[in-house]
C-alpha cells in the first residue's frame, strides 16, 4: 500500500533553515509529481510546492517562493523540502502528498505530516 | 491569487443531507477536489475531478461543480462524517485549498 513517511521537523531559530524528508513506498515513486502541504496550527490547509515527475518542474506558492526548495531523488524514492530564512508564520504541520495525475491532480495519498516551529 | 471561499461551518442532523459549498471566479470551467480531515489526521481526498469518488469513500459522499461553485453533499450524515472539509483547485500552476468548512453532526 502507498507509504509517505515525512521527518525532519523540529524547532528552528528564525533566519535558520531546515530540511525535510519524505520516504515514499508501495508506487512507482518516478511516475508521480509530489506536493508540500502545511497547516498552521489551529488553521486551514495551505499548499506549498510541487515537482512533477521528471524532477524539473517545480511550482511554489508566493508565501515561500525564493525561500524553500523542493527536490526528488528518484533512485531513493525520497522527496525534499529544504526551507531557508525561516519566519514564526512558517510554523506548521507539514505533509507531503502524491499527486494523483489524470485531469484534475488531486493529492490523492498522504503523509502523517511534521512539525516544524519556528521560534527563538 | 486565486481564492476559493467556503462557509467556516455547517451543522447537521443524523440521517439528514449536508451541503458545503466551495466559491471561486469561474471555478467550473476547473476541477475541483473534497478533502476530510478529522482532528489530529492527515487529510482524506473524497472527491476528485468534480464528482468522482476515490476506492473506500462511501456513495453518501457526492460532488457537483458549476459556474462559480463547487459543492459537497453528504447524503445520510453519520456522526463519524464530522470533521473538516476542505474544496482545492488546480489554477495556473497553483494549487489552491479553500478556507475550509467545520461539519457538525447534532
Amino acid at each position: 500500500q502507498v507509504q509517505l513517511v515525512e521527518s525532519g521537523g523540529g524547532v528552528v531559530q528564525p533566519g535558520r533553515s531546515l530540511r525535510l524528508s519524505c520516504a515514499a513506498s508501495g508506487f512507482t515513486f518516478s511516475d508521480y509529481g509530489m506536493h508540500w502541504v502545511r497547516q498552521a496550527p489551529g488553521k486551514g490547509l495551505e499548499w506549498v510546492a510541487v515537482i512533477w515527475y521528471d524532477e524539473i518542474n517545480k511550482y511554489y506558492a508566493d508565501s515561500v517562493k525564493g525561500r524553500f526548495t523542493i527536490s526528488r531523488d528518484n533512485s531513493k524514492n525520497t522527496l525534499y523540502l529544504q526551507m531557508n530564512s525561516l519566519r514564526a508564520e512558517d510554523t506548521a504541520v507539514y505533509y507531503c502528498a502524491r499527486d494523483g495525475g489524470g485531469t484534475s491532480y488531486p493529492l490523492d495519498y498522504w503523509g502523517q505530516g511534521t512539525l516544524v516551529t519556528v521560534s527563538s | 491569487s486565486y481564492e476559493l471561499t467556503q462557509p467556516p461551518s455547517v451543522s447537521v442532523s443524523p440521517g439528514q443531507t449536508a451541503s458545503i459549498t466551495c466559491s471561486g471566479d469561474k471555478l467550473g470551467d476547473k476541477y475541483a477536489c473534497w478533502y476530510q480531515q478529522k482532528p489530529g489526521q492527515s487529510p482524506v481526498l473524497v472527491i476528485y475531478q468534480d464528482t468522482k469518488r476515490p476506492s473506500g469513500i462511501p456513495e453518501r459522499f457526492s460532488g457537483s461543480n458549476s459556474g462559480n461553485t463547487a459543492t459537497l453533499t453528504i447524503s445520510g450524515t453519520q456522526a463519524m462524517d464530522e470533521a473538516d472539509y476542505y474544496c482545492q483547485a488546480w489554477d495556473s500552476s497553483s494549487y489552491v485549498f479553500g478556507t475550509g468548512t467545520k461539519v457538525t453532526v447534532l
